[in-house]
């Protein structure tokens, strides 16, 4: 079965302090993986994807197939990267995404 | 361009009302998703479409149904409205299935 897991449903951290929000997945093929984020009374929008292989706003995520997963890193978190992310799989079907569950982050001034 | 959008932004119903909620997308995609969020469960897919005229079930479609007549639109209807409906409602939509999302404001509904 396809699955998508983000065992923390919050993680608060302090303003300039490492990032990592966890993801992991279940899936027997080749998957494509994608972070979104939620900023307050914004859009959900699409944050990064693996293939693209980008930094986008500072943020990295790195495909490791071994462990299954697909977690979401910053070097020095900002304020301003409060919001909530998820993580998702798009596998076999190519017709929709698989969804986590979702992890609120909070960076504390 | 508009992107995606979704009218009403609220609404609140009584149990056993029926409603209509619109997505509409100016960016000729193919794929369009309506989904729930609820706290604590992420995004649930309620139904999808690939295509105009065609439309499948997701993962939680009970109580629910869709239609997508026109290719930049997709509807959402709830026939006989549930408490267990209220929820916040995303519409979306995609070029393509792996493609990236492009998510509508959100519609906050309210079963009473």
């Amino acid at each position: 079965a396809q699955r998508v897991t983000q065992p923390e449903k919050l993680l608060s951290v302090f303003k300039g302090a490492p990032v990592e929000l966890k993801c992991n997945y279940s899936y027997s093929g080749s998957p494509e993986l994608f972070w979104y984020v939620q900023y307050s009374r914004q859009r959900l929008q699409l944050l990064l994807r693996h293939i693209s292989r980008e930094s986008i706003k500072g943020f990295t995520a790195d495909l490791n197939k071994g462990e299954t997963s697909f977690h979401l890193k910053k070097p020095f978190a900002q304020e301003e990267d409060s919001a909530m992310y998820y993580c998702a799989l798009s596998g076999i079907s190519n017709y929709q995404l698989i969804w986590g569950a979702g992890t609120k982050l909070i960076i504390k001034p | 361009n508009a992107g995606v959008t979704q009218t009403p932004k609220f609404r609140v119903l009584k149990t056993g009302q029926s409603m209509t909620l619109l997505c509409a997308q100016d960016m000729n995609h193919e794929y369009m998703y309506w989904y729930r969020q609820d706290p604590g469960m992420g995004l649930r897919l309620i139904h999808y479409s690939v295509g105009e005229g065609t439309t499948a079930k997701g993962e939680v479609p009970d109580g629910y149904n869709v239609s997508r007549l026109k290719k930049q639109n997709f509807l959402l209807g709830l026939e006989s409205a549930a408490p267990s409906q209220t929820s916040v409602y995303f519409c979306a939509s995609s070029f393509a299935g792996n493609n990236e999302q492009f998510f509508g404001p959100g519609t906050r509904l309210t079963v009473l």
